[in-house]
């Protein structure tokens, strides 16, 4: 069953093109910033981070880009699967103890 | 190796029933967190505890209990359930290798 409710922010695109997914943060001491993904029914998975001090990293097929001036985090996913259909959710480091505060989330839609 | 186990799956109570929300993970992590997700919304910190034997307050504590019975277990307790807490609830853990924390399945709660 769904673990989110139904009026998330929803990107739909076409199977091969690229994704790009935008959050913003509120934090400026934040020191990590992190993606997760959720498939439905499941908890969130972890799938990139990227330290403050970085502007862009690179994973496999996901590349994550923090723009601090503005405070906003993107993710790019590379050659979209139907497997990538899911909720996104970026998440900030609050403080020594690894406490997270999550976004609300992008769900992501993948027409074959 | 399970990862992060949670029971009962899904659970319906009544008003002023109470529960407790089982959370077992056997990776030999320090740190473990209980998040609850709204519709619509990212995650909420409960509560965590950072080592065996200590517990702390997240963003929302209030009307639940957490009990670290050990290294491996961290159960979450509500004493008189209310409306506002159907909700789906999410035990994570977190230690080496991993820097971020890992989640388990959720369960989802309604509370009538």
């Amino acid at each position: 069953g769904e673990s989110v409710g139904l009026h998330l922010p929803t990107l739909s695109v076409q199977e091969g093109d690229n994704s790009i997914i935008n959050c913003a943060y509120s934090n400026s001491a934040s020191d990590y910033f992190i993606w997760y993904k959720q498939e439905s029914g499941k908890g969130p998975q972890f799938i990139i981070d990227i330290r403050s001090n970085m502007d862009k990293r690179q994973g496999q097929r996901v590349t994550v880009l923090l723009n601090k001036t503005v405070k906003h985090l993107s993710l790019q996913i590379a050659a979209t699967q139907p497997g990538d259909s899911a909720v996104y959710f970026c998440a900030e480091k609050v403080d020594s103890s690894y406490k997270l505060i999550f976004g609300s989330g992008t769900r992501l839609l993948v027409r074959p | 190796n399970a990862g992060v186990t949670q029971t009962p799956k899904f659970q319906v109570l009544k008003t002023g029933q109470s529960m407790t929300l089982q959370c077992a993970q056997d990776m030999n992590h320090n740190s473990m967190y209980w998040y609850r997700q709204d519709p619509g919304m990212g995650l909420r910190l409960i509560y965590y505890s950072a080592s065996e034997g200590t517990t702390d307050k997240g963003e929302v504590p209030n009307g639940y209990n957490v009990s670290r019975l050990n290294k491996r277990e961290f159960s979450l307790r509500l004493e008189s359930a209310a409306p506002s807490q159907t909700s789906v609830y999410f035990c994570a853990s977190r230690g080496p290798p991993a820097r971020w924390q890992y989640f388990g399945p959720g369960t989802r709660l309604t509370v009538t």
